[in-house]
């Protein structure tokens, strides 16, 4: 299963709301698809899981949506924390796979 | 608290073999599938495979069955991934993280796994 992540790169301001996109090769369940926030040299850190479900400690400034092949994270109210790769996985048919990822910069 | 640390960075010459550790701690270790992804400078995570301590089970990537091994010991709670012989392509991050949940598994494939909801720091792997 492929999942193809779009846009690559993105600069943005404080404050500022974004959605990101990850279309999947092949229909998912909903339960099996995860957003990771990944920084420079770090282990990913789980966002989202289920498409739609926060995990422990995310704040709710972070949100998942979609279902089948197309799914999305939004982040509003951007901070400059945010800077980071974000990353979509599937879990649901081995090999578990995981798109590219969107850069996004905060100026 | 759930906690999976890793062993440090390693430099190593082509045709070398490797062992990385992952050590876990915080929750019952047999019953967790743990799974290693493999980051090559400025790429992507792959998927490398996976172990289940309580039996032993291992599944691969098939881009990687032949390559590595994987294995559990449950007397320290830790997991290890074996590399046969190194190549300088397998310079790379190598990260472990824990599956939260178990799914199912046929000879060939396994489907509707729980997600990687804790990861180690990653090792450096320099070949």
């Amino acid at each position: 299963i492929v999942l193809t992540q779009s846009p690559g790169t993105l600069s943005l301001s404080p404050g500022e709301r974004v959605t990101l996109s990850c279309k999947v090769s092949q229909r998912i369940s909903n339960t099996y698809l995860a957003w990771y926030q990944q920084k420079p040299g770090r282990a990913p850190i789980l966002l989202i899981f289920g498409a739609t479900n926060r995990a422990t400690g995310i704040p709710d400034r972070f949100s998942g949506s979609g279902s089948g092949t197309d799914f999305t994270l939004t982040i509003n109210s951007l901070e400059p924390d945010d800077s980071a790769v974000y990353l979509c996985h599937q879990y649901w048919s081995s090999p578990w796979t995981f798109g590219l990822g969107t850069r996004i910069e905060i100026k | 608290e759930v906690q999976l640390v890793q062993s440090g960075a390693e430099v190593k010459k082509p045709g070398e073999s490797l062992r990385l550790s992952c050590a876990t701690s915080g929750y019952s270790f047999e019953n967790h599938w743990i799974g290693w992804l493999r980051q090559m400078p400025g790429k992507g995570l792959e998927w490398m495979g996976m172990t289940y301590p309580a039996d032993h089970d291992n599944r691969y990537n098939p881009s990687f069955a032949g390559q590595i091994g994987l294995s559990a010991d449950k007397s320290i709670a830790t997991v290890h991934l074996q590399f046969y012989s190194l190549k300088a392509s397998d310079t790379a991050m190598y990260y472990c993280a824990r599956h939260k949940g178990a799914g199912y598994c046929s000879t060939a494939n396994c489907w509707g796994f729980g997600v990687f909801d804790f990861w180690g720091q990653g090792t450096l792997v320099t070949v």
